[in-house]
């Protein structure tokens, strides 16, 4: 079946622009996690969706990060007046139910200039 | 806290060694813990798994070993390969609290 996807692929935009990343889970899954990975470095979660349940901010680096999902499935992460340090590879991973093995998209690419 | 934004640490094996890869995890409530491989340019990929009833389990050419008592999750790689060449990662859950933390990661580098 069809993976995790993300769109776009890869994302350039101005600094103080606000940018849109897209995630298309599996179909099925009710968990969604929005991670950030800056280049050679590991994994940051940024925000997780459980079913209805309020989706855990903690890891939203500031309010200019914000994320949601309709529906119960497809899910939009927000950045608002963007800033170079917010370049990295956005990754976007769904489950089965919270506490199984996630799958992950390819990711978006953002760079900030 | 948890693992992120480090520098990456490297192992480099020769191609048919066996590769072993550290992680130690930092909540001791964690009960469930994953190993992920991610290639350059690509999202990570589930490897193995093991929930903390257990202390080792074994896949295809990997197995992961669990000791609870010093928090610790090591990979071991049978015959590694150039294709496994990759970055892995480690990754704890707290099944009663459904949060996944991801360790820093570890490059593997297999030269031929």
């Amino acid at each position: 079946g069809a993976g995790v996807s993300q769109s776009p692929s890869n994302k350039v935009t101005e600094k103080g622009k606000d940018v849109e990343l897209r995630c298309d889970p599996i179909s099925g899954h009710t968990a969604l996690y929005w991670y950030r990975q800056s280049l050679g470095q590991g994994l940051e979660f940024l925000i997780y969706f459980q079913g209805n349940s309020a989706p855990d901010k903690s890891g939203l680096p500031s309010d200019r990060f914000s994320a949601e999902r309709t529906g119960g499935s497809v899910s939009t992460l927000t950045i608002q007046r963007t800033q170079q340090e917010d370049s990295a590879v956005y990754l976007c991973a769904s489950s089965f139910t919270g506490v199984s093995e996630q799958y992950f998209g390819p990711g978006t690419r953002l760079t900030v200039t | 806290g948890e693992s992120v934004g480090l520098h990456l640490p490297t192992l480099s094996v020769q191609e048919g060694d066996n590769s072993i890869i550290n992680c130690a995890y930092s909540n001791s409530a964690s009960d469930y813990f994953i190993w992920y491989k991610q290639e350059s340019g690509k999202g990570p990929q589930f490897i193995i798994d093991i929930r903390s009833n257990m202390d080792k389990r074994q896949g295809q050419r990997v197995t992961v070993l669990l000791n609870k008592t010093v928090k610790h999750l090591s990979l071991q790689i049978a015959a590694t390969q150039p294709g496994d060449s990759a970055v892995y990662f480690c990754a704890e859950i707290y099944t009663g609290g459904f949060k996944t933390i991801f360790g820093a990661g570890t490059r593997l580098f297999v030269k031929a």
